[in-house]
């Protein structure tokens, strides 16, 4: 089972910041949060990962709670392109799990005009 | 560098049938997966390869299997279809086990499998 809970869906108007959330109390030291997101009919794509500390690149910002049972996706400027069903997951980075993704509902993200 | 490749993009088959899905990773990325997705599912873990062995297995009977040649190109086999296997199929690379600061995986556009 997903060890991530996130809300089913968001809007978000063009030209603002979309800020995702993403619960996972029961994450353990080890392991890292992982954002990707599918565009309709896509493969996923991936967006960003972190551990503890807060991370940024040309894409979005991950921030993560200190406690780190939970983190927010940020968009700074959304586009329509941006509309995409966003999923968080958690996992570790041992060998043995790096092929393996759990993937929850998500949240489905409507940029709108 | 090209992306993760697979075909067919779209197949359709009849129940009891089975079908051979193929997918070809990034150059040099050792680790292939695969991931079922339906709409009432959701996306599901298969199994991943890495190195021409089976690494991890998802929750799916034994009419799933797969296989990794050497130069990492994978496919997938489902035997006696069933119309629920009717989901996009998804192949996934990475670049290798072990604790990697960038251990992001790669997707494909899928291929489309209809059972009729």
């Amino acid at each position: 089972d997903a060890k991530t809970t996130q809300p089913p869906s968001m809007d978000c108007a063009e030209g603002r910041a979309a800020n995702l959330p993403c619960n996972h109390s029961t994450i353990s030291g080890n392991e890292y949060v992982y954002w990707y997101r599918q565009i309709h009919s896509q493969g996923p794509q991936y967006i960003i990962h972190g551990l503890k500390n807060n991370e940024t690149n040309e894409m979005a910002s991950l921030i993560i709670t200190e406690d780190r049972k939970s983190s927010t996706l940020i968009l700074p400027h959304a586009t329509l392109r941006d509309t995409a069903v966003y999923y968080c997951i958690v996992r570790d980075h041992g060998s043995s799990n790096t092929g393996k993704l759990i993937f929850g509902q998500g949240t489905t993200l409507q940029v709108k005009p | 560098k090209a992306g993760v490749t697979q075909t067919p993009r779209y197949l359709i088959k009849t129940r009891g049938q089975q079908v051979t899905l193929s997918c070809s990773p990034i150059s040099g990325h050792r680790s292939v997966s695969w991931y079922q997705q339906t709409p009432g599912q959701g996306l599901q873990f298969l199994f991943e390869y890495f190195s021409e062995t089976q690494r991890n297995k998802g929750n799916f009977p034994g009419r799933f299997s797969g296989r990794q040649f050497s130069n990492s190109r994978s496919e997938m086999n489902v035997s006696t279809l069933e119309l629920g296997d009717s989901a996009l199929y998804l192949c996934a690379s990475s670049l290798a086990g072990g604790l990697q600061a960038n251990n992001e995986q790669f997707f494909g556009p899928g291929t489309r499998l209809t059972v009729l």
